[in-house]
């Protein structure tokens, strides 16, 4: 069975503070991995997605990387508006559709 | 374009009643799905579809049908609303294979919050 662990559950940082999410993942092969962002009240917001161990991704402070166990998205210096819930999601291999999410972690970032 | 479009945003039903949420994307993407989020679990797939007259369930499909006729669109129907499906439902569609895109990155609409009383 696929599964996805996040942690932390919470991150509360100041601004400018960069810190690391983490998901470790079991999946049978792995198709892509994903992030999302989450606002409250929103629906799920697509970041990135990674294919192999090695790949990184960038998009501003954010910048995600992965190797054959984990995924890491890194935020620099972040800003408030960064605070959201941090999602990561599998697709295995075989499959062209099916995603597993972990439960995410929320992140706030204090000015 | 519009995206992934959700109707209703808030819903109250009560024990027994049925409905239908709707869902809809003007992206010409292949694959949908339903998802449900609840507090501590995450998100869970309820179904799916890869194409207009194709879906499957996904790891939560009691209480839930859902069909396909056309590409844009893509309901769910609660028969006989249950408490236990207080949840907010997400709808989501992917390229998948469509137009030899080969993307599987989901776009995800922006819910429905329903309560069950």
């Amino acid at each position: 069975e696929d599964q996805v662990t996040q942690s932390p559950e919470a991150l509360r940082l100041q601004e400018g503070e960069s810190s690391s999410l983490n998901c470790s993942y079991t999946v049978s092969g792995l198709r892509g991995l994903f992030w999302y962002r989450q606002d409250p009240g929103k629906g799920p917001e697509f970041l990135f997605t990674l294919y192999s161990a090695g790949e990184e991704k960038e998009k501003e402070r954010l910048k995600a990387t992965l190797t054959k166990k984990e995924s890491f998205l890194h935020i620099t210096a972040p800003k408030p508006e960064d605070s959201a819930t941090y999602l990561c999601a599998v697709q295995p291999g075989g499959s062209n559709y099916k995603l597993t999410f972990g439960k995410g972690t929320l992140l706030t970032v204090n000015p | 374009n519009a995206g992934v479009t959700q109707t209703p945003k808030f819903q109250v039903l009560k024990t027994g009643q049925s409905m239908t949420l709707q869902c809809a994307q003007d992206m010409n993407h292949e694959y949908m799905s339903w998802y449900r989020q609840d507090p501590g679990m995450g998100l869970r797939l309820i179904h799916y579809s890869v194409g207009a007259g194709i879906t499957d369930q996904g790891e939560v499909p009691n209480g839930y049908n859902v069909s396909r006729s056309t590409t844009e669109d893509f309901p769910l129907r609660l028969l006989s609303a249950a408490p236990s499906q207080t949840s907010v439902y997400f709808c989501a569609s992917s390229w998948g294979l469509a137009g030899g895109r080969r993307s599987y990155e989901q776009y995800f609409g922006p819910g429905t919050r329903l309560t069950v009383t």
